[in-house]
């Protein structure tokens, strides 16, 4: 079965640094993998999508995330950070194969920017 | 704004109630995804439709249903409320609904069941 694990429930930078959010799948045949964002009281909006195309994706926001099927992992990259990145990501994978397209979603990681 | 709607935002009611959830998906698209976030269960995939007809089940109770209407609609009902139903409950919606279809999120319904 397909799944995801991100590592880090919460994680805190400082406005500048690099936001690192990481993600690890398990996948039997190549895998759809998303990163949504979740702000505070609103519904998740898509950051970025890997579809086998190319390895470094780029998203919204300035964030981009690298496959590496070797080390079966998704991380979410930033190069500096805003507060206005604070937020709750999810890393998801989409399973089912054909027709169906339910998405496994990661226990999330909360991220905090300090000023 | 991802251009998928729900109705109400907030929905406050009492344990053994029935409620519904509607989801208006983007314009074009043809499939509707439920999902239900709490803080114990995090984020879980309840139920997809592809045009009127239901294609995947998750991890979806008996007490809980839905459909999707000829105009593409969906309605989430829910009965015989427990106090764990309480959580935020999303729909979403792609084109094609087939694996790796990219899904866009409504803003979500909280429910409180007291």
């Amino acid at each position: 079965a397909q799944s995801v694990t991100q590592l880090g429930s919460h994680v805190s930078v400082s406005e500048g640094a690099l936001v690192l959010l990481r993600c690890n799948y398990s996948s039997s045949v190549p895998p759809y993998l998303f990163w949504y964002v979740q702000y505070p009281n609103q519904g998740l909006q898509l950051l970025l999508k890997y579809t086998s195309a190319a390895t470094l994706v780029k998203g919204i926001n300035g964030f981009e995330a690298e496959f590496k099927k070797s080390e079966t992992s998704f991380h979410l990259t930033k190069p500096s950070a805003h507060m206005s990145d604070a937020a709750e990501y999810f890393c998801a994978v989409s399973t089912g194969g054909g027709a169906t397209n339910k998405l496994i979603f990661g226990t999330g990681t909360l991220l905090a920017v300090q000023p | 704004d991802s251009g998928v709607t729900q109705t109400p935002k907030h929905l406050i009611t009492a344990t053994g109630q029935r409620v519904t959830l509607r989801c208006s998906p983007r314009s074009g698209d043809l499939s509707v995804y439920w999902y239900q976030q709490s803080l114990d269960q995090g984020l879980q995939f309840l139920i997809q439709y592809y045009n009127g007809e239901e294609r995947a089940k998750g991890n979806i109770l008996e007490r809980f249903s839905a459909q999707q209407f000829p105009d593409l609609h969906s309605e989430l009902n829910l009965s015989s409320l427990e106090l764990g139903d309480s959580a935020l409950y999303f729909c979403a919606s792609s084109a094609t609904g087939g694996t790796g279809d990219t899904q866009y999120f409504g803003p979500g319904t909280r429910l409180t069941v007291l």
